[in-house]
């Protein structure tokens, strides 16, 4: 049983679009992590929310903590072929003292 | 520069030929950590280590070992490699006393194929 659900798993979109990406849970968090992947690279971390209902914004990208700390979603405003790439939702270590990963959606954004 | 590097980035082997892959880091980080990632599972912890002699398993630990005996390097040992093993591993480090913002640095990825 996957611990944290993502969906969708794929996303195509054009540039410009909007678009937004869900990471749910049947677990409450103290907090948790966003991170972008690149083809050939490794995760780079994105932002991490910590209060139930926080939104943290990093340019274009909106990232929002739900109130009872169990889901997030990531919203894309006016896409581009730049935000290409593998996006991550991750908690931990302070549900025991590992790390966990959500599937991933995959988005590719055609120009 | 901070980083975290792994060797080798690309590795084909046979059943049962014992490899390793060194992951090292220059962040004097306390927690480090092996995932694979395969497609559709994402990415899945192998093996932690709170500090230096102190590993712990992670979700998938069956068929892999580690050693933690300096603060810098954690590498990933497959003693006899199965074809299920292969897959995409990532070293990955953090300041664990952080908690509240635990940014993980991972490596670039080491691509293993077992034949």
């Amino acid at each position: 049983t996957q611990l944290l659900e993502q969906s969708p798993q794929f996303l195509s979109i054009q540039e410009g679009e909007n678009l937004t990406v869900y990471c749910n849970s049947s677990s409450v968090f103290s907090s948790l992590q966003w991170y972008r992947q690149e083809p050939g690279e490794g995760p780079v971390l994105l932002v991490t929310v910590v209060t139930g209902g926080e939104v943290k914004k990093l340019k274009r990208l909106t990232f929002q903590f739900g109130d009872a700390r169990k889901d997030s979603s990531l919203h894309i405003t006016a896409a581009q072929t730049g935000d290409t790439g593998l996006y991550l939702c991750a908690v931990g270590p302070s549900t025991g003292n590992q790390f966990y990963f959500g599937t991933g959606t995959s988005l590719t954004v055609i120009p | 520069e901070a980083q975290v590097t792994q060797n080798p980035r690309y590795l084909i082997t046979v059943t049962g030929k014992k490899l390793t892959v060194t992951c090292s880091q220059n962040m004097n980080h306390e927690y480090m950590s092996w995932y694979r990632q395969d497609p559709g599972l994402g990415l899945r912890q192998i093996y932690y280590s709170m500090n230096v002699e102190v590993t712990d398993k992670g979700d998938v630990p069956e068929g892999y070992k580690v050693s933690r005996k300096e603060k810098r390097n954690f590498p990933l040992i497959l003693e006899s490699p199965s074809p299920n093993q292969t897959s995409l591993y990532f070293c990955a480090s953090t300041a664990a006393t952080h908690r509240a913002s635990y940014e993980q640095y991972f490596g670039p990825g080491t691509r293993l194929t077992v034949t």
